[in-house]
């Protein structure tokens, strides 16, 4: 089957680095996507992994081990702006995106 | 730029009415899809199409209908409207089912409760 774990909620400090881990399962991978949803609002890409490693991109880092079925989500500097939900999601053979529940994140002062 | 366009914004329904929700893009995208979103459920699949004249069903697809009848348009419809069917949803667009790297562009959302 599929399924896909994130944590529900993570609080961290303005200046900090926090990290979102996603676990995930399936047998027709092809990639994982992190949205980024504010409250009210709609997804917006962040980033797309589909080797291993990690990508960067600004404040935002992006980690895949497909081997593990695993990925994670690093904000450096965070800011106030970035208390948001973040959603993993990985694509399958149909093209059709998995979500995962999402780890809503409040930034505090 | 408009994107995803998606109407109406918010809908109050009585249980057993019918209604179509509307999604337009201009970005000439081949793929598109629908999902809902629940709370502490994430996103999920209802429906989905490759193209214009294909269409497929998600995780989801029990009470909804959909067509594709040109690229820019994906309507989806609610047959028989249930309080289950309380929900955020999302019509999602993308430029191809082939371009897997491409991230999906979202609509702003319908926001729609069944009385």
């Amino acid at each position: 089957g599929q399924n896909i774990d994130q944590p529900t909620e993570m609080t961290a400090t303005e200046g900090a680095i926090v990290q979102i881990n996603c676990t995930y399962q399936t047998s027709g991978f092809n990639g994982l996507f992190w949205y980024q949803q504010h409250a009210g609002e709609a997804p917006t890409f962040l980033s797309y992994n589909v080797l291993d490693g990690l990508e960067e991109k600004g404040r935002f880092s992006s980690f895949l081990s497909r081997s593990k079925g695993y990925s994670y989500l690093l904000l450096k500097e965070l800011q106030m702006k970035d208390s948001a939900s973040y959603l993993c999601a990985f694509n399958t053979v149909r093209r059709a995106l998995t979500f995962g529940s999402g780890t809503r994140l409040q930034v505090q002062p | 730029n408009a994107g995803v366009t998606q109407t109406p914004k918010f809908q109050v329904l009585k249980t057993g009415q019918s209604m179509t929700l509307q999604c337009a893009q201009d970005m000439n995208h081949e793929y598109m899809s629908w999902y809902r979103q629940d709370p502490g459920m994430g996103l999920r699949l209802i429906h989905y199409s490759v193209g214009a004249g294909i269409t497929d069903q998600g995780e989801v697809p029990n009470g909804y209908n959909v067509s594709r009848s040109t690229t820019e348009d994906f309507p989806l419809r609610l047959l028989s409207a249930a309080p289950s069917q309380t929900s955020v949803y999302f019509c999602a667009s993308s430029y191809s089912a082939r371009e897997r790297s491409k991230p999906q562009h979202f609509g702003d959302g319908t926001r729609l409760s069944i009385l």
